[in-house]
């Protein structure tokens, strides 16, 4: 079991750009969540998938924002667009049941010159 | 909307010692779950210890140890024997029962001096 893996780690981009990030959960987890924390900041929810299916979405999320997971294995996050704010650690994680532990990845920084 | 308070963004605790962090909550439920996660620096956030409400008995793992008082919603960790790799971000986590995702409150920073 490798645990939850996020790439890349690190990305710089210009004020405008898309970017993409991946999340491989690990493999029996169903349930895949992004979280977003800035710096002094708790993580926020911004999406969760059961297999598939993307079953909530916080009001955080823009129409810049979009997820999926395709197969129910990994997942992406895509910034269309992106702005200044937008700067932030992106933390995947996953569980096998919602009240039960999340197993979270080392996280994507962002960061949006 | 349920609502996590940490009051303490700073702690600091001498090795060996014993400290505790402050965790309020907000809720009408009576069904939820808490917990404590640990994110060290540059590293991924660790679960620390989950309490079920339904539980009178505080959970206990090693060191690690909590206040469960759930008329004044109220769930504090007690860390003792402070060692320094407890030296992290310390968070504090809400579920309902019917929920679908943990909410988080902002933290406390936790030093652990020599």
């Amino acid at each position: 079991d490798t645990g939850v893996s996020q790439d890349p780690r690190h990305k710089i981009t210009k004020r405008g750009q898309n970017v993409t990030f991946r999340c491989d959960p690990i493999s029996e987890h169903n349930r895949l969540y992004w979280y977003r924390q800035t710096l002094g900041q708790g993580p926020e929810f911004l999406t969760y998938f059961q297999n598939e299916a993307q079953l909530e979405k916080s009001r955080l999320l823009s129409d810049r924002f979009s997820a999926e997971r395709p197969k129910g294995s990994f997942s992406t996050l895509e910034i269309q667009r992106t702005e200044q704010g937008d700067s932030a650690m992106y933390l995947c994680a996953s569980s096998l049941f919602s009240t039960g532990e999340l197993f979270f990845g080392e996280g994507s920084r962002l960061t949006v010159l | 909307a349920q609502t996590v308070t940490q009051s303490q963004p700073e702690m600091s605790v001498q090795e060996a010692e014993t400290v505790t962090l402050s965790c309020t909550y907000d809720t009408s439920e009576s069904d939820y779950y808490l917990f404590w996660y640990k994110q060290p620096p540059s590293r991924q956030m660790i679960l620390v210890i989950r309490q079920e409400a339904y539980k009178q008995q505080n959970a206990t793992e090693n060191r690690f140890s909590v206040n469960f008082q759930k008329a004044a919603k109220s769930f504090s960790l007690k860390i003792s024997d402070s060692q320094l790799g407890d030296a992290a971000m310390y968070f504090c986590a809400y579920i309902n029962d019917s929920g679908y995702a943990l909410n988080f409150g902002k933290g406390t920073s936790l030093l652990v001096t020599p």
